[in-house]
């Protein structure tokens, strides 16, 4: 079945440092990818997002480009603030044909702190 | 954008107590919701998958008698937790889809549902 591997964390970055977050992925076909963050006590925010090969997602300053020959979706930005810090979830969805057609996987969360 | 209402945001009850957790789209209709449990630091596991007008399709290993959902409008989902236990303590989220959009689009997540049974 589907899955979605995460690099192990917890991520801890002073300011404007450089973040990267590995994402990889298994799944027949071409799902689309997903970066969603949650804050403490909260539900989650979609982030990005990107639903073919090569397709680069960004928003707030983060990018991930869906590299299909890695089957990798990771997640980058290039100077964090104490304000992302937060668990970062990829995640994916089947694309139209399999039994699990827009039922979202996640990977196990990375937890990202930045210290000023 | 779009908004997912979900309620309550937190309930501390006693044990043997059934609970309800409505999840809302605000401002489009979703014939199809999620319901997942997060444990402490850990990943979202997909409970079930709601759908209206018709009966919720479970993940396996979850109980269906537990786990009660009623999708009974294209815009309300609702988690019955019956007769809770301290083991049913956990954060549940739900994220509802866009009939708009295809079904790979992004779903629109709850702020989730804090539930301790004491």
């Amino acid at each position: 079945g589907d899955s979605v591997t995460q690099m192990e964390g917890p991520v801890t970055l002073s300011e404007e440092a450089f973040l990267t977050i590995n994402c990889t992925y298994t799944a027949t076909g071409y799902p689309s990818l997903f970066w969603y963050v949650q804050y403490p006590g909260e539900g989650l925010q979609l982030l990005l997002k990107a639903t073919k090969a090569d397709d680069k997602g960004s928003n707030k300053g983060f990018e991930a480009t869906y590299r299909k020959e890695t089957t990798s979706f990771h997640l980058e930005k290039g100077s964090v603030q104490v304000s992302d810090s937060a668990v970062y979830f990829c995640a994916l969805s089947a694309n139209a044909g399999g039994t699990s057609y827009g039922k979202l996987t996640f990977g196990q969360g990375t937890i990202l702190t930045v210290h000023p | 954008g779009a908004v997912v209402s979900q309620h309550p945001s937190r309930v501390i009850c006693k044990s043997g107590t059934s609970v309800k957790i409505e999840c809302r789209s605000l401002d489009f209709q979703a014939t199809t919701m999620f319901w997942y449990r997060q444990f402490p630091k850990q990943s979202l596991m997909l409970m079930a998958t709601s759908n209206e007008g018709s009966k919720a399709t479970y993940e396996q290993g979850v109980e269906k008698d537990k786990f009660l959902i009623n999708h009974a409008s294209l815009t309300l989902s609702t988690l019955t937790v019956t007769s809770a236990h301290p083991e049913d303590s956990s954060f549940y989220i739900c994220s509802a889809r866009d009939d708009r959009l295809p079904s790979n689009q992004p779903q629109h997540f709850g702020d989730g549902t804090r539930l301790s049974i004491l």
